[in-house]
């Protein structure tokens, strides 16, 4: 099993639709989660971060965090076109004591005009 | 302005010609780490460092090597290049503990070995 894990999409969305990421993990132990963007050939920018278990809402972006079922998810609304990109997931895993930062390997999200 | 920066930006070389990709942060992040990214794949670990000569390997370290002399650099090093080193690099700093894990990455170095 994969610690963290996406589906690779692609994910197609209409313009202003919600747009809707999944991620879960395996570490029961983690406890930061981010969002990343990431254009073709680019590297990654945070978009989002959450740390507790409830919805994290900013801007159009909402993450939302269930340690229970280990899943964490990213609400686009109002997809806009510049939004279209790949998202990855990262999860800190306990690492003999300290955290590692661990990526899926990303969604790639297409918002349709 | 709190930044990552890599160089070179894009790189041809030939098989077994050693090369090196500069990583350095003005943040004064104890943790630095190198991913490798290819298609299907996603952002691999290479190496990370939690701090000055404290180095270790992440999931794909064949063929790579690290230093940690200094606390805002850490170069990749690649003793003999094969062309399944062809990839796209991204060197990221961040805080070590619970503080504020988030990285940050630079612009990215885009190696081709032939």
């Amino acid at each position: 099993q994969k610690e963290v894990e996406q589906n690779s999409g692609p994910l197609s969305v209409p313009e202003g639709a919600i747009a809707s990421l999944n991620c879960t993990y395996s570490d029961r132990g983690s406890q930061s989660f981010f969002w990343y963007r990431q254009y073709s050939g680019k590297s990654p920018e945070l978009i989002m971060s959450i740390y507790s278990n409830g919805d994290k809402e900013d801007g159009r972006f909402t993450a939302q965090l269930n340690k229970a079922s280990q899943y964490v998810s990213l609400l686009i609304r109002d997809s806009q076109p510049s939004d279209s990109a790949t998202y990855l997931c990262a999860v800190t895993i306990s690492n003999f004591g300290n955290e590692k930062l661990t990526f899926g390997t990303g969604t790639r999200l297409t918002i349709i005009p | 302005e709190a930044q990552v920066t890599q160089n070179p930006r894009y790189l041809i070389t030939v098989t077994g010609k050693k090369l090196t990709v500069t990583c350095s942060q003005n943040m004064n992040h104890e943790y630095m780490s190198w991913y490798r990214q290819d298609p299907g794949l996603g952002l691999r670990q290479i190496y990370y460092s939690m701090n000055v000569e404290v180095t270790d390997k992440g999931d794909v370290p064949e063929g790579y090597k690290v230093s940690r002399k200094e606390k805002r650099n850490f170069p990749l090093i690649l003793e003999s290049p094969s062309p399944n080193q062809t990839s796209l690099y991204f060197c990221a700093s961040s805080l070590t503990g619970t503080g504020s894990p988030e990285a940050f990455f630079g612009q990215g170095t885009r190696l081709t070995v032939v």
